[in-house]
């Protein structure tokens, strides 16, 4: 089944301990992208990732960081959280994020972080 | 600047009402895409519907349908004789090419038996 997967789903942290939170997809996509979604402010973009090895910045980069070494994972980073990241973040993929896309992103089921 | 507005917060219907959700753009591109996703109460994103900004037509799907009006900057979305399935937070987004997809913050909507 085509999916895109993301783990943990729920995760109670403390502040300033460094976290992870995993991205996979298995339908060989080149485009992933992390989003968190807060009340009254929607989806804001994380990081974007076109390949292997490219990233790049979104809106809310600040405090995260991303790695692209394979092209179905796409790690999200939380080096020293703080509870103004308690959030819940989605991950995202698409055949090639080049426009005009022909295709739709395929969002994983979320990761709900709580930061203490 | 690129930005998607969506001036619902929430919206309460009863069954079998018509709903429509607005959806107002705003960029200085001449081709893009706009979205809308479905977000039910168990928190996953469902893709509704993909548009580019060169197909004005407007679109039905079952009891679902999308008014697209450059004119106006405005995609909106109806919700023909709503069900209680439909309860869901609904999102617009909008790409512009590149890489970005900008979202709306949302619509709630609740609709009761």
């Amino acid at each position: 089944e085509a999916q895109v997967t993301q783990n943990p789903r729920y995760l109670i942290t403390v502040t300033g301990k460094k976290l992870t939170v995993t991205c996979s997809q298995n339908m060989n996509h080149e485009y992933m992208s992390w989003y968190r979604q807060d009340p009254g402010l929607g989806l804001r973009q994380i990081y974007y990732s076109m390949n292997v090895e490219v990233t790049d910045k979104g809106d809310v980069p600040e405090g995260y960081k991303v790695s692209r070494k394979e092209k179905r994972n796409f790690p999200l980073i939380l080096e020293s959280p703080s509870p103004n990241q308690t959030s819940l973040y989605f991950c995202a993929s698409s055949l090639s994020g080049v426009f005009p896309p022909q295709e739709t992103q395929y969002f994983g089921p979320g990761t709900r972080l709580l930061v203490l | 600047a690129q930005k998607v507005t969506q001036a619902q917060t929430e919206i309460s219907v009863v069954e079998k009402e018509d709903v429509t959700l607005d959806c107002v753009y705003e960029t200085r591109d001449t081709t893009y895409y706009l979205f809308w996703y479905k977000q039910p109460p168990s928190g996953e994103l469902v893709f509704l519907i993909r548009r580019n900004s060169f197909d004005e037509q407007n679109e039905i799907s079952g009891r679902y349908s999308w008014n697209f009006q450059k004119s106006t900057s405005s995609f909106n979305f109806t919700i023909t004789a709503s069900q209680v399935v439909d309860s869901a937070v609904y999102f617009c987004a909008l790409n512009t090419g590149g890489f970005k997809t900008i979202f709306g913050a949302g619509t709630r909507l609740f609709v009761k038996a």
